[in-house]
């Protein structure tokens, strides 16, 4: 089955404590991207990669660092957590670009006390 | 940051009725307008990828028109069921590689 996957769905952590949140896609997709969702504000884009080693900014990039090593999985790390990063998480991918069709995963809920 | 508007916040309209949404977006250099369709507890499905001027998309009871050089899209759904509760989101690519979301369109079908 079609599907990108997000590890964890939901965790709660302390402020500083480094974090990881995978996604990985069986698609073959070239780009993927991470999205926030915060109430009122809609879907922000975090990062995005158009291809293995290649990353670039979205327009919340503050605080997160991603990386693609590989083209199925394109992890968001969180190096030292904050409150103001408790929010809904989403990872996509498409074909080859922003332009197509995005395949979201199920989302991680983020909670940092 | 773009600025991407939807209109209105939240629709409540009864079963059988048509309605329709809007989307505002930058009118210089497009590349592609989206449509997803995001229901509650589950994560956003894409209804319509429009990249061309006055492209016009349908899926069932569900369309949607493009108007790039005014700069907006209408989603359109006809004889709405509550099945088709859900909030209705835009994207706008300016680029091959970014995307903008507007807030989103809750709309909620009563019988």
């Amino acid at each position: 089955e079609a599907q990108v996957t997000q590890n964890p769905r939901y965790l709660i952590t302390v402020t500083g404590k480094k974090l990881t949140v995978t996604c990985s896609q069986n698609m073959n997709h070239e780009y993927m991207s991470w999205y926030r969702q915060d109430p009122g504000l809609g879907l922000r884009q975090i990062y995005y990669s158009m291809n293995v080693e290649v990353t670039d900014k979205g327009d919340v990039p503050e605080g997160y660092k991603v990386s693609r090593k590989e083209k199925r999985n394109f992890p968001l790390i969180l190096e030292s957590p904050s409150p103001n990063q408790t929010s809904l998480y989403f990872c996509a991918s498409s074909r080859f670009s922003g332009g197509q069709p995005q395949h979201f995963g199920d989302g991680t809920r983020l909670s940092i006390l | 940051i773009l600025n991407v508007e939807q209109s209105p916040q939240s629709l409540h309209v009864q079963e059988g009725d048509s309605t329709n949404f809007t989307c505002s977006f930058p009118s210089s250099n497009f590349y592609a307008l989206h449509w997803y369709r995001w229901e509650t507890a589950k994560s956003p499905e894409a209804l319509f990828v429009m990249t061309l001027n006055g492209d016009e998309k349908k899926k069932g009871r569900i369309s949607a028109t493009l108007n790039t050089k005014e700069g907006y899209s209408y989603l359109y759904i006809k004889g709405s069921q509550p099945e088709d509760s859900a909030t209705y989101l835009c994207a706008f690519s300016g680029t091959a590689s970014k995307l903008t979301f507007g807030t989103g369109t809750r709309l909620q079908v009563t019988l």
